[in-house]
């Protein structure tokens, strides 16, 4: 069955710098994955995905993510970050339904 | 369209009652999900519909848990008996036609959430 690890539980970062969220999947074919990003109250708004193709993918708000399949990841990146990040971000693969990780709550600090 | 609605949006009941939940797709999308989200974990499926078919259900959808689709538009989801466990995010999501695993973008409402007292 496919699943999805993200080691990070917390993760606190300085307005401007750099972000890095990780994510390794389990799955035995090609896998469709998806990175989505939910506010507090909200629901699931989808950040970028990938189901083919180049490797690098880039999506909504600045951030674009990395498909490695030898290492089984695809984490997000953000190059600068803007106190409007702070959220939670999961991780997804799909296999015509979507399993998600437990997700990594992003603090931006100023 | 104004996106996936679901109503509603807080729901407090005491241990043993029903709930029901209902969830409005964008309308042109087949596919309706629904998942459970309980606080710092990732959102858990629960069961899909295609049209008014429901094509799969989680082991973690009890007994004590149904959902419909009549005609294949909105879906209802009720939870008979209503235990303290229940207490969570329920979230429900629709996309378009699939052609293969992924090649859609499931669109999510902003949930409901459930507390039992």
């Amino acid at each position: 069955a496919q699943s999805v690890t993200q080691p990070d539980i917390h993760i606190t970062v300085s307005e401007g710098a750099s972000l890095e969220l990780r994510c390794n999947y389990s799955y035995g074919a090609t896998p469709y994955l998806f990175w989505y990003v939910q506010s507090p109250g909200q629901g699931l708004q989808l950040l970028l995905k990938y189901f083919s193709g180049d490797t690098l993918v880039q999506g909504i708000k600045g951030f674009e993510a990395e498909f490695k399949r030898s290492q089984s990841s695809f984490n997000l990146r953000k190059p600068s970050v803007h106190w409007s990040d702070a959220a939670e971000y999961f991780c997804a693969v799909d296999d015509y339904k979507l399993s998600f990780g437990a997700g990594t709550t992003v603090t931006v600090r100023a | 369209d104004t996106g996936v609605s679901q109503n509603p949006r807080h729901k407090i009941t005491k241990r043993g009652q029903n709930v029901t939940f209902r969830c409005d797709p964008i309308s042109e999308h087949n596919r309706l999900y629904w998942y459970r989200q309980t606080l710092g974990q990732g959102p858990e499926f629960l069961t899909y519909f295609q049209n008014e078919a429901q094509l799969e259900k989680s082991r973690l959808l009890s007994d004590r848990f149904s959902a419909e689709r009549p005609k294949g538009s909105f879906s209802t989801l009720e939870i008979q008996r209503t235990e303290q466990g229940d207490s969570a995010m329920y979230l429900c999501a629709s996309s378009g036609e699939r052609q293969g695993a992924g090649d859609t973008e499931a669109f999510f409402g902003q949930g409901t959430r459930l507390t039992v007292v």
